[in-house]
């Protein structure tokens, strides 16, 4: 069975504070995916990035970047220089490769960034 | 058409009383997916179209609850007898399908019901 867990319920930074989201799944899988998105307020859910379990490069995106490491099972997501703008609850999400690729949701973490 | 619709935005019904819940997906878009968040929780998958055909259901889904997508374009989602259990914000999504299968999910702004 898949399971994410993100162990930090809520997180609470000062603008430009660097921040560090922690996320750590299960599959039996050898091929998934990876995912994190973002739900502001309005309650959709935004999508950031997908990752490859066959491709461990992390990725930068803005003041986005994202630590992918197979041996311990986790995708940690890093705000660099956070906004107020970033306050918000982040889902991290593992999917199979194949067949119908439903998400396997983490409970995710509330960020609240303050001026 | 910039996006992933649900309709109604919000509703209240009273115990007991049938809702139904619509999803118009991305145009192209062949998968739709239905989700169910709770207050503090991820989302937790309900069930998956692919065209017409309804793929896969989740436990979750209940016999009071039904789903259809009849022409392959939008999906409702029907709640019979509803239960204060249902309360709960239900989340639509659509994906285009390829060979690798590799496209991400769009989420539409979701339906948030409320059971009194």
């Amino acid at each position: 069975a898949q399971k994410v867990t993100q162990a930090q319920t809520e997180i609470s930074v000062v603008e430009k504070e660097d921040v560090t989201l922690d996320c750590v799944y299960e599959t039996r899988d050898t091929t998934y995916y990876l995912f994190w998105y973002k739900q502001p307020p309005s309650g959709e859910l935004v999508f950031l990035i997908r990752r490859n379990s066959f491709d461990e490069q992390n990725e930068i995106s803005g003041r986005y970047s994202w630590n992918f490491q197979k041996s311990t099972s986790s995708f940690n997501f890093t705000i660099t220089a956070s906004q107020v703008v970033d306050s918000a609850v982040y889902f991290c999400a593992l999917s199979e490769a194949g067949g119908f690729q439903k998400l396997v949701f983490g409970t995710g973490t509330r960020l609240l960034v303050s001026p | 058409d910039t996006g992933v619709s649900q309709n109604p935005r919000h509703k209240i019904t009273k115990r007991g009383q049938n809702v139904t819940f619509r999803c118009d997906p991305i145009s192209e878009h062949n998968r739709l997916y239905w989700y169910r968040q709770t207050l503090g929780q991820g989302p937790e998958f309900l069930t998956y179209f692919q065209n017409e055909a309804q793929l896969e259901k989740s436990r979750l889904l209940s016999d009071r609850f039904s789903a259809e997508r009849p022409k392959g374009s939008f999906s409702t989602l029907e709640i019979q007898r509803t239960e204060q259990g249902d309360s709960a914000m239900y989340l639509c999504a659509s994906r285009a399908g390829d060979i690798k299968g590799t496209t991400e999910a769009f989420f539409g702004q979701g339906t948030r019901l409320t059971v009194v």
